[in-house]
């Protein structure tokens, strides 16, 4: 059964600053994916990494995947009050309908 | 297109009671999903249909909930008899076969009494 573990659970940043998210999972997987959700609103796609050593940027955040060690990280850089989110990733397998499976959320808080 | 249409988006109902909510995908997305999220958790998986077949069923999903999908269209999730443990947010999803982009609705927040 494939499980998704984030950490930290919680991040409080100062504005200005670089943080990184970590995201493991337990069994392969062909996709992983990062939401950002705002408090009461659904889900917004952030990014899809669909190989190993996939790289994307969007801004300030940068995702990749590494699957040898079933790892996918979140970077922010030079983090602002308007990230303050909390940020899912999840992963999925083709052999199981391509649903996704969740981690717990990583809840991003953005002091000045 | 608007995007993944939910309705109601808030429901309050007294324990016992049943309780069904819409979703409208995008119209393309041959594939449609729901999945329940509770406070502080992320979602987690109910239900899938490709078309109109229902493929897959979460062990979440007790013999109170059915949802339906006719014609491969608009989908619907009933719960029958609900009880306090329900009270969640409940997403639905579409994607289209050929990509692998997932886009949810806004969700239908129920709280049971």
């Amino acid at each position: 059964e494939l499980k998704v573990e984030q950490n930290p659970l919680f991040l409080s940043m100062q504005e200005g600053k670089n943080y990184t998210i970590y995201c493991n999972y337990s069994t392969t997987s062909d996709r992983l994916y990062w939401y950002r959700q705002d408090p009461g609103k659904s889900l917004e796609s952030l990014f899809v990494l669909l190989s190993n050593g996939a790289v994307k940027q969007e801004g300030r955040l940068m995702a990749s995947l590494d699957t040898k060690a079933r790892l996918s990280t979140l970077h922010i850089t030079a983090a602002v009050h308007d990230l303050s989110a909390t940020y899912f990733c999840a992963a999925s397998n083709t052999g199981t309908a391509s649903k996704l499976t969740f981690g717990t959320g990583t809840r991003l808080q953005v002091t000045l | 297109d608007t995007g993944v249409s939910q309705n109601p988006r808030h429901k309050i109902t007294k324990r016992g009671q049943n309780v069904t909510f819409r979703c409208d995908p995008i119209s393309e997305h041959n594939r449609l999903y729901w999945y329940r999220q509770t406070l502080g958790q992320g979602p987690e998986f109910l239900t899938y249909f490709q078309n109109e077949a229902q493929l897959e069923k979460s062990r979440l999903l007790s013999d109170r909930f059915s949802a339906e999908r006719p014609k491969g269209s608009f989908s619907t999730l009933e719960i029958q008899r609900t009880e306090q443990g329900d009270s969640a947010m409940y997403l639905c999803a579409s994607s289209p076969s050929s990509t692998y982009g997932y886009t949810f609705g806004s969700g239908t927040r129920l709280t049971v009494v």
